[in-house]
């Protein structure tokens, strides 16, 4: 079975400084899909970004981007320029591709912007 | 643009008691849709999905059971909550399986 690790449980990052997420994800299909969540304190679940594992570009939107290591099975998220508003927890999520519906969470990391 | 809307936002319920979340998404056709519940400091659990109507795929043996009467309308239902039910409820939908899943707001649902 697939498994999300987020190994960080809380981040913490300066205003307008770059912090970066970690994720790692245990699998033995060679296409899926990968993503990252947000919820805010209002608890309502958002899409960052989204990676296909057959594209070896790293997806990139506005501030933040994504490593993704096909080979280490890592997937970490980076976030430049850190806003307040970008204090959340963070989610990322695994889905085998084809026809699997399953979304597969990690357990998430705290992320904490000072100003 | 599409909507996904789910409620209620918060309900409080004695054990024993029978329960109704319903999420319903506007402005699409046969979307897949999926029941979540997040436990306190966890990530979230899939409960249940539904390809069209009718058609309930459960994840997770349990004290629950969904149903989904209309195309676009998902319903998670207890007749008898346990202590053990308790936690946030979201409902999410997506174009294609493997397509961004997009959530609700999701129900605190307590249990006394």
């Amino acid at each position: 079975a697939q498994t999300v690790t987020q190994s960080q449980p809380e981040m913490s990052v300066q205003e307008a400084e770059t912090v970066t997420l970690s994720c790692t994800y245990d699998t033995s299909e060679s296409d899926y899909y990968l993503f990252w969540y947000k919820q805010p304190p209002s608890r309502q679940m958002i899409l960052v970004i989204r990676q296909e594992a057959y594209k070896q570009q790293n997806a990139t939107e506005n501030r933040f981007s994504v490593n993704f290591q096909k080979a280490a099975k890592s997937f970490s998220l980076k976030i430049s320029d850190s806003q307040l508003g970008d204090a959340a927890m963070y989610f990322c999520a695994y889905n085998s591709g084809g026809s699997n519906y399953k979304l597969t969470f990690g357990k998430g990391t705290l992320l904490t912007v000072n100003p | 643009s599409q909507t996904i809307h789910q409620w209620p936002a918060t309900l409080v319920q004695p054990v024993g008691s029978p329960l109704s979340l319903e999420c319903t998404v506007e402005g699409t056709s046969n979307p897949n849709l999926y029941w979540y519940r997040q436990a306190a400091g966890r990530g979230l659990q899939l409960l249940f999905y539904s390809v069209g109507i009718g058609q309930i795929s459960s994840e997770v043996p349990q004290n629950l059971s969904a149903s989904r009467p209309q195309d676009r309308q998902f319903i998670l239902s207890s007749k008898k909550l346990l202590l053990s039910d308790s936690g946030f409820y979201l409902c999410a939908w997506s174009p294609q399986p493997n397509q961004p899943q997009h959530f609700g707001d999701g129900t605190r649902l307590s249990i006394l």
